[in-house]
């Protein structure tokens, strides 16, 4: 069965500090996608990659940094927590796009809340 | 650059009504289109994705249709239930635009009893 895991499903931190939200799949999947989700603006694109090592911004990647040393493994850093950086994270993995019916497999979220 | 729009922000309807969920997007050169649930405080659960060359899918109770010149897509429910309540979402993957999705705000979606 598929999983997609994010290491905490509550965050709080303070404003200034450095956050890392970890997720891990087990699926062998070469994707894997960083989105925040706000009231109102849906879910956005902070940061992609398609392979170990390698990343793609996606349409709001300011503020955030990304890694990924292992496939099964990308980490999203918020270098220094801001106010404004208070939101549902969601990680999402997938296949590379061989076929039309790839989908993207979501982990639970994790609510961070900067203070 | 594609945007997603999806009407109604939320609904709340009785149990064993039919409905219907939209969805709008701007740019008709897409790969597919998924219908996603979102439970609350939870991650996101693929329902149903239509090819391009695709009219329609359905699965069990629900039936997504695709009018790709319309830029609309459409996710019909029959026979409602209280577990259906969730949000919905639709995302849009452009040709060539490698795998990313562009999703829509997403349907709140109450059915009452």
């Amino acid at each position: 069965d598929v999983k997609v895991t994010q290491s905490s499903r509550y965050l709080v931190k303070r404003t200034g500090e450095k956050v890392f939200l970890e997720c891990v799949q087990d699926m062998d999947h070469e994707n894997m996608f960083w989105y925040r989700q706000d009231p109102g603006l849906g879910l956005r694109l902070i940061y992609f990659s398609y392979d170990v090592k390698m990343k793609e911004k996606g349409d709001i990647p300011e503020g955030y940094s990304v890694s990924r040393e292992k496939k099964e493994r990308f980490s999203l850093i918020l270098e220094s927590a801001s106010t404004n950086q208070t939101s549902m994270y969601l990680c999402a993995s997938s296949l590379w796009d061989r076929t039309a019916t790839d989908t993207q497999y979501f982990g639970p979220g994790t609510r961070l809340t900067v203070l | 650059k594609q945007e997603v729009t999806q009407i109604p922000a939320a609904l709340s309807v009785p149990e064993g009504e039919n409905l219907v969920l939209n969805c709008s997007f701007t740019d008709s050169a897409i790969y597919n289109l998924q219908w996603f649930r979102q439970d609350p405080g939870k991650g996101l659960t693929s329902l149903l994705l239509i090819q391009s060359s695709q009219r329609e899918q359905t699965s069990g109770r629900l039936n997504a249709s695709l009018d790709k010149s319309s830029g609309r897509s459409t996710l019909y429910i029959a026979a409602s239930q209280p577990g259906d309540s969730a949000t919905y979402l639709c995302a849009v993957k452009l040709t060539g635009g490698g795998n990313k999705l562009t999703f829509g705000t997403g349907t709140q979606l109450k059915v009452e009893l």
